[in-house]
């Protein structure tokens, strides 16, 4: 398996423009999580769906972040309009309901840098 | 509410030296499993050891094990025989529910 999928690895936009962070989960994996790390606050959890539905989003920052999962192959994580501030690392994590202590398996990860 | 302490916010350790990172947390439930992972330079965030809490035996990975006390709730890890490729940031981290529970993290540097 190639693990879970993120792309862009890196981005750089400046304020005010539409960010789009892509990922691919797990094959079979039911559960996609999305986290943001900064040095300020750490690792955050944003939002989490399970079966392709939105399960809590009560950690996404503001209405500029927005989340979907068309199918269990694919979501995204839209920021508009991007703000300085956003600039952190972003990542997806994937995991089955069944598996031991539900291990989370992380993307790379996207840094996105906001000028 | 579940909450996960890390109090090292750096650490340092000599190569073939051994090393523990030290995690404390809070857990209303009964049986749960707790997590270590390491994320070097490269991002990557990467498990290295779980535990679950109904076991009595701490859990062994290779050079890297746990101390688990159930009692006091404490969950450190040691690192024995350490390598230049130990250097990175390292997350104890306690699911409940479908959430993982994080904590600040532990910067390791091993010196050659």
């Amino acid at each position: 398996d190639a693990g879970v999928i993120q792309s862009p690895r890196h981005e750089v936009t400046e304020m005010g423009q539409e960010v789009t962070l892509r990922c691919k989960p797990i094959s079979g994996h039911d559960y996609l999580f999305w986290y943001r790390q900064t040095m300020m606050r750490g690792l955050e959890l944003l939002i989490y769906f399970n079966n392709n539905v939105p399960i809590d989003d009560s950690g996404m920052p503001e209405d500029r972040f927005s989340a979907k999962m068309p199918n269990a192959s694919f979501s995204t994580l839209k920021i508009q309009p991007s703000e300085p501030r956003d600039s952190a690392v972003y990542f997806c994590a994937s995991s089955h309901r069944a598996r031991r202590g539900n291990e989370q398996f992380f993307g790379p990860g996207t840094r996105l840098t906001v000028l | 509410a579940q909450t996960v302490t890390q109090s090292q916010p750096e650490m340092s350790v000599q190569e073939a030296e051994t090393v523990t990172l030290s995690c404390t947390y809070d857990t209303s439930e009964s049986n749960y499993y707790l997590f270590w992972y390491k994320q070097p330079p490269s991002r990557q965030m990467i498990l290295v050891i779980r535990q679950e809490a109904y076991k009595q035996q701490n859990a062994t990975e290779n050079r890297f094990s746990v101390n688990f006390q159930k009692a006091a709730k404490s969950f450190s890890l040691k690192i024995s025989d350490s390598q230049l490729g130990d250097t990175a940031m390292y997350f104890c981290a306690l699911p409940s529910g479908n959430q993982f529970y994080f904590g600040t993290g532990t910067s390791l540097t091993v010196i050659p």
